[in-house]
Formats: structure tokens, sequence, C-alpha cells
């Protein structure tokens, strides 16, 4: 089983609407991240969090908001949903314990287009 | 200008060959680097870190060069299956949290 799943892969929608992505974690990592990916743009940080009880912002944070209900979940809403964040949005982990603690470990992605 | 800049490509090379990425970065205070791998429609994945002196992993040898700001990612002996895009990444500091920027990728086709 994949250690990072991201629910759900794909997910249509139209404008105004409100959506929910949401991320699972069996890594036992403490640091969770969320990203959209656009082409000629690369990655880009949207919110991420270090504990159940801390949440920042990520350079593009406008439009999104997130909750961290657990260690292992760590969900992306967009409240009112518009075409320009039609993406493929990636959650993350990562383990600062580790010898590498800055590797990100990747969901395999949610391809969200808004109408 | 971007943070960390790649040629998009695509490099087309023919299998066996050996083939070189370069990715520039702007902030001089970055503190460690990494290439990730990316299959089309699929989640990045790390590659190697690059340290100072340059390391290698069997056919992957990557180098850094903090004059000039750049880092570099060498694959010899191309495979069909080493066709995908390569990010290159950069840790720096927001504040006092790290932050990791990534490159738009280099796309690499490695054909027969």
């Amino acid at each position: 089983d994949a250690d990072v799943t991201q629910t759900p892969r794909n997910r249509i929608t139209k404008t105004g609407k409100r959506i929910m992505l949401e991320c699972s974690q069996t890594k036992g990592h403490d640091r969770m991240y969320w990203y959209r990916q656009d082409p000629g743009l690369g990655l880009r940080l949207i919110y991420y969090s270090f504990d159940v009880k801390d949440i920042n912002k990520g350079e593009i944070s406008d439009g999104y908001s997130v909750s961290r209900q657990a260690q292992a979940k760590f969900s992306l809403s967009l409240e009112s949903a518009i075409p320009n964040q039609t993406a493929l949005y990636f959650c993350a982990t990562s383990d600062p314990n580790y010898r590498e603690g800055n590797t990100q470990y990747f969901g395999p992605g949610t391809r969200l287009t808004v109408l | 200008r971007k943070e960390v800049e790649q040629d998009p490509g695509p490099f087309n090379v023919p299998e066996g060959a050996t083939v070189a990425f370069n990715c520039t970065y702007s902030n001089s205070a970055s503190q460690s680097f990494f290439w990730y791998r990316q299959d089309c429609r699929k989640e990045p994945k790390l590659l190697m870190s690059v340290y100072s002196s340059g390391n290698e992993d069997g056919r992957f040898t990557a180098q850094l060069n903090r004059a000039s700001q750049y880092i570099s990612l060498l694959i010899r002996d191309s495979k069909l299956s080493d066709s995908a895009t390569y990010l290159c990444v950069a840790l720096g500091m927001a504040g006092t949290a790290s932050k990791l920027t990534f490159g738009t990728g280099t796309r690499l086709q490695v054909t027969l």
C-alpha cells in the first residue's frame, strides 16, 4: 500500500463550489504539505503543518484553507473554486529526524479541474 | 527572475548517451540542493541530494558550484527508463522556517 494517499485522484467541479482534497499517510511523519503544480510554474507550496496544532501559510495560500485532523491526515479545502485553481495538487510529508530530513514524500496527486 | 531556473528541454538522447542538466539558483543563502525525478502524471520522487563535494549514485552524478550558483546532474549510459522530468530543488529559509523551492523541471526523453 502507498505510504501517502490522496483522494480523490481526479475531480471536475464548477466555479463557486466548495471542494475538499484529502491526504492520509502511514509514514508516521509529523510534517505535511500541500503543493500545486502548474505547467511552467513548478511546484508551489500552499500550506504546511509541522504537527497537529501547527498550520502555516505557504506562498500561495489565498483561496485555500487546511485542516490537520490527526498526525496522519491533512486536508485542503477550496472554499469557492475558481478556474485558475485548476491544477495538479500534491500532498507530501517529511521527517526532520531522518538523516535526509528535508526529503519530501509525495502522494500520487489529485487532478482538479474547475469549469 | 525565478529562484530556481532550469532549461525545460526536452533533451532527446539515444540510449547509452551521457546527458547533463544544469540548474541555477538566485538565493546565495540556499543551504541544500536536491534532484527529484517526476514521471509523466506521477508524483516527484527524490533522486539524490547534492553535496558540496559532489556525489555519485550509480550512473548519476550531482555537482554543486556555489561560486556560480548552479547545480548539475550528469546521467551516464542513459536508459529508456530514465525518460522523465528532473526537478532541481533548493532549500533555503523563509523567516525561521526552511523552505523548498522547486524548479520547473527539465524533460529527458531517451530513445532507441
